[in-house]
């Protein structure tokens, strides 16, 4: 069965400084994997998706994920935190187009 | 370009009513999926609908029902509601078959769903 952990349900910075969001994977196949966030009292946007076209995945404002096979991970990263980054990040995995959702991580920007 | 969009924004209802949320998805796609978000919770799985046909279903019970019109839109129905339907309701559209789109789902805004 695929699933998704994300392994801090919250996470805070500073602005300007680095962002990581964990996530860990499980697959019997090589996965479809997504990042989407979420911020308060709004819907769903993606950030970024793993096509198998390569590793390193750049998504919209300035983030960017890496998968790692032998480490079953997807972790989201941003060099620079800013205070619209404040938000809940969800891991996704897709399974027949169904989509499969972590529990979430609250990321909080402190200035 | 128009997104995919939902209504009522906001509904209350009381326990052992029914409720129907509508969902229109983005322009070009032709599948609508339907997800329950629980406060503070990650989205889950209702049920996928594509050709007016339901193609798959998360697990929830049969009070959970839903419709697929000719113009892709869709419907979805909750009877006798119980306090736990208490949720945000998403819709997401994509487009099936699309080699490459990896299922890439687009979501609407959402209706929350207040059962008291």
């Amino acid at each position: 069965a695929q699933s998704v952990t994300q392994l801090d349900s919250h996470v805070s910075v500073s602005e300007g400084t680095p962002v990581l969001l964990r996530c860990n994977y499980s697959s019997s196949y090589s996965p479809s994997l997504f990042w989407y966030v979420q911020h308060p009292n709004k819907g769903l946007q993606l950030l970024l998706k793993y096509t198998s076209a390569a590793t390193l995945v750049k998504g919209i404002n300035g983030f960017e994920a890496e998968f790692k096979k032998s480490e079953t991970s997807f972790h989201l990263t941003k060099p620079s935190a800013h205070m619209s980054d404040a938000a809940e990040y969800f891991c996704v995995v897709s399974r027949r187009g169904k989509l499969i959702f972590g529990q979430g991580t609250e990321l909080s920007v402190k200035p | 370009d128009a997104g995919v969009t939902q209504s009522p924004t906001h509904l209350i209802k009381t326990r052992g009513q029914q409720v129907t949320l509508r969902c229109s998805p983005k322009s070009g796609h032709d599948t609508v999926s339907w997800y329950q978000q629980a406060l503070g919770q990650g989205p889950q799985f209702i049920f996928q609908y594509y050709e007016e046909e339901e193609r798959q279903r998360g697990n929830f019970p049969d009070r959970f029902s839903g419709h697929q019109f000719p113009n892709y839109s869709s419907e979805l129905n909750v009877n006798a509601l119980l306090l736990g339907d208490s949720a945000l309701y998403l819709c997401a559209s994509s487009l099936m078959g699309q080699v490459g789109a990896y299922y890439e789902q687009y979501f609407g805004p959402g209706t929350r769903l207040t059962v008291t």
